[in-house]
């Protein structure tokens, strides 16, 4: 079963607007929750987190917003830039069950247009 | 300072061949994991070793894959008798934090094709 779930596969956006990536879980004993970003042929890097006793967090041009009662979380990046071109990993974890192992979700691949 | 590394790159291999995968973390970290991303998926957690403790191994998806840490370092994962559904990336992250997921490093993974 996809505890984690990511269902759009992509994402193209132009250049200084707003990118918005969803992500839904399933597992209510998530508490912590992940944004990666990945570029080809690299592994993912970390971009940002929030702890499931916040609803936002942000870190310039990025803020991740969480919905517990919904189960959801989004990513936005604001205003999006041409570097910003990647895929990007929602992944959730329980800190203190599971060791921070990560549940990641499948993807979105965003592509920003100058 | 040096990241995740792993080895090697690139791997093809014909069905049932064995193959061995190794990761090597960044030094000085504690918890070591292994991850894989097949096709149009997310990335897999496999297996999770914390220093001396007994590996978490409750993401192998059959008893043809094996993981060892040596000396609380180097790690090799290993597929025996590969399929062609274990065709993936293979990813090794480590970190110095476990109860932080975000001090997770990757390395760049591994690309296996088992023809």
């Amino acid at each position: 079963d996809q505890q984690v779930k990511q269902n759009s596969p992509s994402l193209s956006v132009q250049e200084g607007r707003i990118s918005i990536l969803n992500c839904d879980y399933t597992n209510s004993m998530f508490d912590y929750f992940l944004w990666y970003k990945k570029y080809p042929a690299e592994g993912p890097t970390f971009l940002i987190s929030i702890s499931s006793i916040k609803d936002k967090n942000e870190d310039g041009r990025f803020t991740v917003f969480l919905n517990k009662s919904a189960k959801h979380l989004s990513l936005h990046i604001v205003p999006s830039q041409p570097g910003d071109s990647a895929v990007y990993f929602c992944a959730a974890s329980s800190l203190y069950n599971q060791g921070g192992k990560l549940i990641f979700g499948q993807g979105t691949e965003l592509s920003v247009k100058p | 300072g040096a990241g995740v590394s792993q080895s090697p790159s690139n791997k093809v291999t014909e069905k049932g061949k064995d193959v061995e995968l190794r990761c090597d973390p960044i030094s000085g970290h504690t918890a070591l994991y292994w991850y894989r991303q097949s096709l149009g998926q997310g990335l897999e957690f496999l297996i999770y070793f914390q220093g001396n403790s007994a590996p978490d191994k409750s993401g192998l998806p059959s008893d043809r894959f094996s993981a060892e840490r040596t000396g609380g370092s180097v790690s090799t994962l290993t597929i025996q008798r590969t399929q062609q559904e274990d065709s993936a990336v293979y990813l090794c992250a480590s970190s110095s934090d476990q109860l932080r997921a975000e001090t997770q490093y990757f390395g760049p993974g591994t690309r296996l094709l088992v023809l």
